[in-house]
């Protein structure tokens, strides 16, 4: 079974810096997809950027970027200008890309990262 | 956007009651996913479906819950008899599962179910 791990339970940085939230995760499959998850106290679950396994590149959207390393298994975020509207729940998610395997499909969450913005 | 849409928003109910929970994903998505958020536990997947057939209910207490799929834009999630312990927010999410797709799932914002 799949495992995402988030070792740092609570962030904190000051408006207009950066941070890096990470993500670990445990797998024997090959062909997977990565997420990150915002969860501001609404509670509605926002996507926020998405990497495909198979893809060197690592994925960026505005002021997020992540930094995937395969071979470690690591999927970090990095938030970039960081702004109030950021402080959320931030989680990791893994989905497994395997058609054949009994969790294809399946979205495999971390314990979440509270990130807090200081003005 | 289009949206998933959860109802109840909230839910308080006391032990013992049923629990019916609705979901209505967005059109043409294919899988539908119900998770339990909690404090502890964190996001646990309960039952997932595949054009409406059960793939995964593994992680659901058969002995009360039950998922179904009536039709392509409802998915309910039911409770009998409901107990403190499924004090939770509940999520539905929906997207599509087809080859190589490069979309995430989109989630509703959830049923929030207090058993007292």
């Amino acid at each position: 079974a799949q495992t995402v791990t988030q070792s740092q339970p609570e962030m904190s940085v000051q408006e207009a810096e950066t941070v890096t939230l990470s993500c670990t995760y445990d797998t024997s499959e090959s062909d997977y997809y990565l997420f990150w998850y915002k969860q501001p106290p609404s509670r509605q679950m926002i996507l926020v950027i998405r990497q495909e396994a198979y893809k060197q590149q690592n994925a960026t959207e505005n002021r997020f970027s992540v930094n995937f390393q395969k071979a470690a298994k690591s999927f970090s975020l990095k938030i970039s200008d960081s702004q109030l509207g950021d402080a959320a729940m931030y989680f990791c998610a893994y989905r497994s890309d395997n058609a054949g395997g009994t969790s294809y499909g399946k979205l495999t969450f971390g314990q979440g990262t509270i990130l807090t913005v200081h003005p | 956007d289009a949206r998933v849409t959860q109802t109840p928003r909230d839910k308080v109910t006391e032990m013992g009651q049923e629990v019916t929970m609705r979901c209505q994903p967005i059109l043409g998505h294919n899988t539908v996913f119900w998770y339990r958020q909690t404090m502890m536990q964190g996001l646990e997947l309960l039952a997932y479906f595949r054009n409406r057939a059960p793939l995964d209910d593994s992680g659901m207490p058969k002995d009360r819950f039950s998922a179904e799929m009536p039709d392509a834009t409802l998915a309910t999630l039911k409770i009998q008899p409901s107990e403190p312990r499924d004090s939770a927010v509940y999520f539905c999410a929906s997207g599509i599962l087809s080859g190589r797709t490069i979309y995430g799932y989109t989630f509703g914002s959830g049923t929030r179910l207090t058993v007292v």
